[in-house]
């Protein structure tokens, strides 16, 4: 079974520049979230979605991250425009549901540094 | 104070010694622990799975939860240098979806097994 897959691995942008990661769950999970990791510290859910639709996003900076899930299946999450205390990991995560019982696959994660 | 609080480490062992990871948490609505080890640029995998109070083992590792202490733990006999990585826990409510069932990590701990 094909895991989660994110691209790109790696990216180096400069501060008030864009950047847009993309994710592919796995096969037939209907809820898919996207965690931040800053060096050091534990992810950090930015939002859920549920299919197509938003579950949370109350941690999501909306006034420069956007997300979007088109058609249920892959993700997009843009940055614009970054800013140096973005730089972390960014994970994609997809699960069968979004109910506590049900295990939370992560990718490898989208390595962001804003100089 | 903070949902849930990790030692970062770094955690150094010699191998074959048992390890023992913490976590303390605040929220006594959390009902679901689960354990995940991530490797150096990486991301999570799901090592342990705990729901309520009780133990756990699965090979090495063993995971307990005391809900009355608001206490975590996973124990790692016999520990190998594959072994080394970081280890989070991380922790939700029961139910379904919803944005107060999002997963909370600790900041996770640094171990080394040394050979």
């Amino acid at each position: 079974e094909a895991g989660v897959a994110q691209s790109p691995r790696y990216k180096i942008i400069e501060k008030r520049q864009s950047v847009a990661f993309w994710c592919n769950p796995i096969s037939g999970h209907a809820t898919l979230y996207w965690y931040q990791q800053i060096l050091g510290q534990g992810p950090k859910l930015l939002i859920q979605f549920q299919n197509n639709g938003v579950v949370d996003d109350s941690q999501l900076p909306k006034d420069r991250f956007s997300a979007e899930r088109l058609k249920g299946v892959d993700s997009t999450l843009k940055i614009q425009p970054a800013k140096l205390e973005d730089s972390a990991v960014y994970l994609c995560a997809s699960s069968l549901q979004g109910d506590a019982g049900n295990t939370i696959y992560f990718g490898e994660g989208s390595w962001l540094t804003v100089v | 104070q903070k949902e849930v609080e990790q030692d970062p480490g770094p955690l150094s062992v010699p191998e074959g010694a048992i390890v023992s990871l913490n976590c303390t948490y605040s929220n006594s609505a959390f009902q679901y622990f689960m354990w995940y080890r991530q490797y150096s640029r990486k991301g999570p995998e799901l090592l342990m799975y705990t729901y309520s109070s009780g133990n756990k083992e699965d090979g090495r590792f063993t995971a307990q939860v005391d809900k009355s202490s608001k206490y975590i733990s996973l124990f790692i006999r016999d520990s190998q240098p594959s072994d080394s990585a970081t280890y989070l826990c991380a922790m939700r409510r029961g139910g379904y979806g919803g944005a107060t069932n999002k997963l909370i990590f600790g900041t996770g701990t640094l171990l080394a097994v040394q050979p």
